[in-house]
């Protein structure tokens, strides 16, 4: 059974920086795709970013300039500091797992596993 | 980057059916993949590949698509049905990120 489960703040100071731990059970790190994924309270859902095993990394445009993302093969975990937060990155993040599979020759990502998510505030 | 259009919220009585649109270009050319997601809950995959549904989910879920539009149907819709749907699918530049769409709330009445 996998299990993903997300640790780190609640609250966050505006101009600060957030940062994420995802702590992977069941399930190696190699050979997936890990991902952070948000959604502000009451509203849709929004990836952040996604790291291969091997490390290499994809972000989103809109928050690229403020994000890494990192794993720790090792200890079965991956991170996500994102910088200068706002009150527009209050919401709740959820660590997730990405896989890719081929049908009708393209492939594809889908999030087959998720984190329970968790809340980060951002005020003073 | 791709948008993926829903209808914000959907009713249906107990016992009938419910179909889910999801409206993008992407969609042209890419399959749908879709979320059922319960208050204070992650989202839960209910089909990928347009029509395929993960071990566990009930066969009253079925997935379709045709031309910009994927639709996510509930045959005979339970209480424990009422919930928020987004599909998800590739963004049209096939370098970024994949993205979600808008989100439907489905009362079940």
């Amino acid at each position: 059974q996998v299990q993903l489960q997300e640790s780190g703040p609640g609250l966050v100071e505006p101009s600060e920086t957030l940062s994420l731990t995802c702590t992977v059970s069941g399930a190696s790190i190699n050979p997936y795709y890990w991902t952070w994924i948000r959604q502000p309270p009451g509203k849709g859902l929004e990836m952040i970013a996604y790291i291969f095993y091997s490390g290499s990394t994809k972000y989103n445009p809109s928050l690229e300039s403020r994000v890494t993302i990192s794993l720790a093969t090792s200890k079965n975990q991956f991170f996500l500091t994102l910088n200068s937060v706002t009150a527009a990155d209050t919401a709740v993040y959820y660590c997730a797992r990405r896989r890719s599979y081929c049908s009708h020759g393209s492939c594809y990502g889908l999030i087959d596993y998720w984190g329970q998510g968790t809340l980060v505030t951002v005020s003073s | 980057s791709s948008e993926l259009t829903q209808d914000p919220a959907v009713s249906v009585a107990l016992g009938q059916t419910v179909t889910i649109t999801c409206q993008g270009d992407t969609l042209r050319t890419s399959f749908a993949t879709w979320y059922q997601q319960k208050p204070g809950q992650a989202p839960l995959l209910v089909i990928y590949d347009t029509n395929i549904r993960p071990s566990g989910i009930p066969d009253r879920f079925s997935g379709s698509s045709s031309r910009d539009t994927a639709s996510l149907t509930i045959t005979g819709a339970q209480a424990e049905d009422e919930a928020d749907y987004f599909c998800f699918s590739r963004d049209t530049s096939p370098n970024r990120l994949e993205v979600f769409g808008t989100g439907t709330k489905v009362a079940v009445l």
